[in-house]
């Protein structure tokens, strides 16, 4: 079984690039949250992903968006980035609906610093 | 409605000694309330969690208390150990394990 795998590991960009993370969830999940994890701070929603629709969002602004694909996998994708999108992106997979054993696995995040 | 509070910020315990952190909610829909540790350039693991239909859950040294009415809960890690050392968030949901709330995070220093 493996675990949920991010890429890259670590990103920069500039003011106003367009930036895509990705996500491998872990095996026989079929569910994909992203989070952002702000230094210092816990991590705040973004969106989730259930059969390659969203499903739920967080309160971010449209210039963040998602996909996710067929084998689950998903991307993340900022355009426009701002100073303040600096932080750690975590996805994090899940099976759902699995009832009592519901739980949420992590990624190890991507650190995306904006210039 | 949707926040989590966490308290203390920061924590200092002797090893072999007791450390609690606190969370407090104000959704009465929140259904599912996990802890996570995290680590240095790590992503946050599953340490416990605990549904509304219990008051307690003990797994090893660790020990989530839920007091529904005060919309309350509490991890305590017993004979706390350096290795223990890392930031802790409590966390909610209102549909299962989805869509966490998460707290501001505590981060746990154990002395040897």
């Amino acid at each position: 079984e493996t675990g949920v795998t991010q890429s890259p590991t670590h990103l920069i960009k500039t003011r106003g690039q367009q930036v895509t993370l990705r996500c491998s969830s872990q095996s026989g999940h079929n569910t994909v949250s992203w989070y952002q994890q702000a230094l210092g701070q816990g991590p705040q929603f973004i969106f989730q992903y259930y059969r390659e629709e969203e499903n739920g969002r967080g309160n971010f602004p449209p210039r963040f968006s998602g996909l996710q694909f067929p084998n689950y996998s998903s991307e993340l994708n900022v355009n426009a980035l701002e100073l303040d999108d600096s932080a750690l992106y975590l996805c994090a997979s899940s099976l759902w609906p699995s009832g009592r054993t519901d739980t949420q696995y992590f990624g190890p995040g991507t650190r995306l610093t904006v210039l | 409605q949707q926040q989590v509070k966490q308290s203390p910020q920061s924590l200092i315990v002797q090893k072999g000694g007791i450390s609690i952190i606190n969370c407090a909610y104000e959704n009465t829909a929140f259904d599912y309330f996990p802890w996570y540790q995290q680590f240095p350039g790590k992503g946050p693991a599953l340490l416990i969690a605990i549904r509304p239909d219990v008051s307690e859950k003990k797994e090893g040294r660790f020990t989530i208390s839920f007091n529904k009415s005060a919309k309350q809960f509490s991890l305590h890690i017993m004979d706390s150990q350096p290795g223990d050392s890392a930031t802790y968030f409590c966390a909610a949901s209102a549909q299962g394990a989805q869509k966490l709330v998460f707290g501001q995070g505590t981060r746990l220093t154990i002395n040897p």
